[in-house]
């Protein structure tokens, strides 16, 4: 079973800086299973980013997302103000089949 | 528009049942395939369960084995969770998603319900 780790746990920045958010994963994923999500308070979680950098529809280019093998990254260019939230990976497992999601990284407002 | 719609949570005591439904519409509900995920008070998520398009493949993750029970009418555009001997660590958010065949590339979960609660307490 893989397991996924989110760094850091709680990342605390400010509007208009860089955010980079760290997904580890205990063995080898492919980067097609590597998928990232966005939750905001009260809210279901939000598809962002899918086999590692493809952005899903409607999500701005300021988010991307990159990697391979056991390391992928989750990079926001320039924090918006509603970017403030929990970020989650996720990676599918081919056999048996199923999803895992990492603890999270909640970015918040410095 | 797509969207899916959860119900049925509830107040549970420990050791009952629950029966979670989720509505489909706006897409060919039976072409795809639909996942249950919750999500604990102040927790992060956790993937519970797993269905294929025709029902014909079906996955649990360990926590929930030989309790919960996934199912599917693709007639009426509904996946269902069959929650039996509910613990109290059962409390969370329960949200459906799908996402694509395997085959077409369906290693990810691109819309979801908004989600319904299940409190487990005696």
């Amino acid at each position: 079973e893989i397991v996924l780790t989110q760094s850091p746990g709680t990342l605390s920045l400010s509007p208009g800086e860089r955010a980079t958010l760290s997904c580890r994963a205990s063995q080898s994923v492919s980067s097609s299973y590597l998928a990232w999500y966005q939750q905001k308070p009260g809210q279901a979680p939000r598809l962002l980013i899918y086999g590692a950098s493809s952005r899903a529809t409607g999500i701005p280019d300021r988010f991307s997302g990159s990697g391979s093998g056991t390391d992928f990254t989750l990079t926001i260019s320039r924090l918006e103000p509603e970017d403030f939230a929990v970020y989650y990976c996720q990676q599918y497992g081919s056999s048996p089949r199923g999803f895992t999601f990492g603890p999270g990284t909640k970015v918040d407002i410095k | 528009q797509v969207q899916l719609v959860e119900s049925g949570g509830g107040l549970v005591k420990p050791g009952g049942s629950l029966r979670l439904s989720c509505a489909a519409s706006g897409f060919t509900f039976s072409d795809y395939y639909m996942s249950w995920i919750r999500q604990a008070p102040g927790k992060g998520l956790e993937w519970v369960s797993y269905i294929s398009s025709s029902s014909s493949y079906t996955n649990y993750a360990d926590s929930v084995k030989g309790r919960f029970t996934i199912s599917r009418d693709n007639a009426k555009n509904s996946l269902y969770l069959q929650m039996n001997s509910l613990r109290a660590e059962d409390t969370a958010v329960y949200y459906c998603a799908r996402s694509r065949q395997p085959v077409h590339g369906g290693y990810y979960m691109d819309v979801w319900g908004k989600g319904t609660t299940v409190t487990v307490s005696s």
